[in-house]
């Protein structure tokens, strides 16, 4: 398996302010992708962070919303940006290793809520 | 666009009981399906399947996968007040490693 550390764990935040969550990987990893679980929902892709490149955004999903940097291959951080009520989510980092056949594990989640 | 479904939606067993949840897909360029277990925040991961027909087993826990008729089942028996979760299915397309997710079975055991 993986660990997968993000922080924050949970955060509460205002509406229009921003916020960054960051995602550490025990070894290096060619692809990290982050996902978003509404409540009461499943989980849907944002974007897939590439070491060197900017992130490959999901239909519906916008980098001046949600920026991302990959600055190596062990982390990276998603942002979103300008939060409204609506972005009141648990947010997912996941990464895919080769071991095992190429399973894809995720972390612990941060849990944001937005008032 | 791609789609998986899951049913049922919910389940309400009694401990000890065997119970079959379902995953059925329609996607392009299919890579594999994959089994998750989420009780708090984190998936954790349970099983992928690639090929049609082999069983996956874990304990009190099995999957297995029919390609043509585009569906997986996971079977949990003996089930315990442990086992309460949403059990996620995904399926995984393309060369980008893309999960597509269906919406969950959320599974109560009661005693």
């Amino acid at each position: 398996s993986a660990v997968i550390s993000q922080k924050p764990s949970r955060d509460i935040c205002q509406r229009g302010t921003s916020l960054t969550i960051q995602c550490q990987v025990d070894s290096q990893v060619t692809m990290m992708f982050w996902y978003r679980q509404q409540p009461g929902q499943s989980l849907t892709l944002i974007a897939t962070a590439n070491q060197g490149s900017e992130a490959t955004y999901e239909s519906g999903f916008v980098i001046d919303k949600f920026p991302i940097s990959r600055p190596n291959l062990t982390f990276s951080t998603l942002t979103v940006s300008n939060m409204s009520p609506e972005d009141s989510s648990i947010y997912l980092c996941s990464v895919e290793r080769s071991l095992g056949g190429n399973t894809i594990y995720f972390g612990e989640g941060s849990w944001l809520t937005v008032v | 666009e791609d789609k998986v479904v899951q049913s049922p939606l919910s389940l309400v067993v009694h401990e000890g009981d065997t119970v079959t949840l379902n995953c059925s897909y329609e996607v392009t360029n299919f890579r594999s399906l994959l089994w998750y277990k989420q009780e708090k925040k984190a998936p954790t991961f349970l099983f992928m399947l690639t090929s049609s027909g082999i069983e996956k087993k874990s304990g009190r826990l099995s999957s297995i996968l029919d390609k043509k008729e585009l569906f997986s089942i996971l079977n949990i028996t003996a089930t315990q007040t442990g086992d309460s979760a949403v059990y996620l299915c995904a399926v995984r397309t393309g060369t980008a490693s893309k999960l597509t997710f269906g919406t969950g079975t959320r599974l109560q055991v009661t005693l």
